[in-house]
């Protein structure tokens, strides 16, 4: 079946100018997770949403940036004024569960944002 | 806090030989699971291998294995017979089994050249 689909695949901007992320993760999976890669380094957590409960934002960077999955599927990233530090490749994954015993996570393949 | 050091920024390896990639980490959990995910190019994450903590058993995967050392809180990855197709970043990564806790802690890469 069709794996994590991510768009844009690259985003260029203009400081200060809002941008929306968008992952499609895979069909039936209820976990959904985004994480930031800077360049050269790991990823960096964002946020967490796992079915209907609340979504743990606890990686958020600030609040320019938040997140909404809507009908447990699809979700989007917001980063409002952005900032050129803001500069990274934005990954998403989706699992099965997200808690208990491990599942695996599939990712998308990014988007690589560039704030000018 | 659990954390995941990759020690190799970079490593190369001929064409057809074996590489070994470093992971340690740290933890005061007994139980968890470790994962080795490979990014080409392409920005792809793709699961590589898993071990389940408990399992004392090295898991392998083709021409993937691990050495899986509890005690030194050990975790490196042997690529054998590698081909071109092998040159990624490689992350290592940690996740905790408790319910409730879903979060992957990785590493921050290794990038694996392979000479032809």
């Amino acid at each position: 079946g069709a794996g994590v689909s991510q768009s844009p695949s690259n985003k260029v901007t203009e400081k200060g100018k809002d941008v929306e992320l968008r992952c499609d993760p895979i069909s039936g999976h209820t976990a959904l997770y985004w994480y930031r890669q800077s360049l050269g380094q790991g990823l960096e957590f964002l946020i967490y949403f796992q079915g209907n409960s609340a979504p743990d934002k606890s990686g958020l960077p600030s609040d320019r940036f938040s997140a909404e999955r809507t009908g447990g599927s699809v979700s989007t990233l917001t980063i409002q004024r952005t900032q050129q530090e803001d500069s990274a490749v934005y990954l998403c994954a989706s699992s099965l569960a997200g808690q208990g015993r491990a599942d695996t996570q599939y990712f998308g393949p990014g988007t690589r944002l560039t704030v000018l | 806090a659990q954390t995941v050091t990759q020690s190799q920024p970079e490593m190369s390896v001929q064409e057809a030989e074996t590489v070994t990639l470093s992971c340690t980490y740290d933890t005061s959990e007994s139980d968890y699971y470790l994962f080795w995910y490979k990014q080409p190019p392409s920005r792809q994450m793709i699961l590589v291998i898993r071990q389940e903590a408990y399992k004392q058993q090295n898991a392998t995967e083709n021409r993937f294995s691990v050495n899986f050392q509890k005690a030194a809180k050990s975790f490196s990855l042997k690529i054998s017979d590698s081909q071109l197709g092998d040159a990624a970043m490689y992350f290592c990564a940690y996740r905790s089994p408790l319910s409730g806790t879903y979060k992957y802690i990785f590493g921050t890469g290794t990038r694996l050249k392979v000479l032809a």
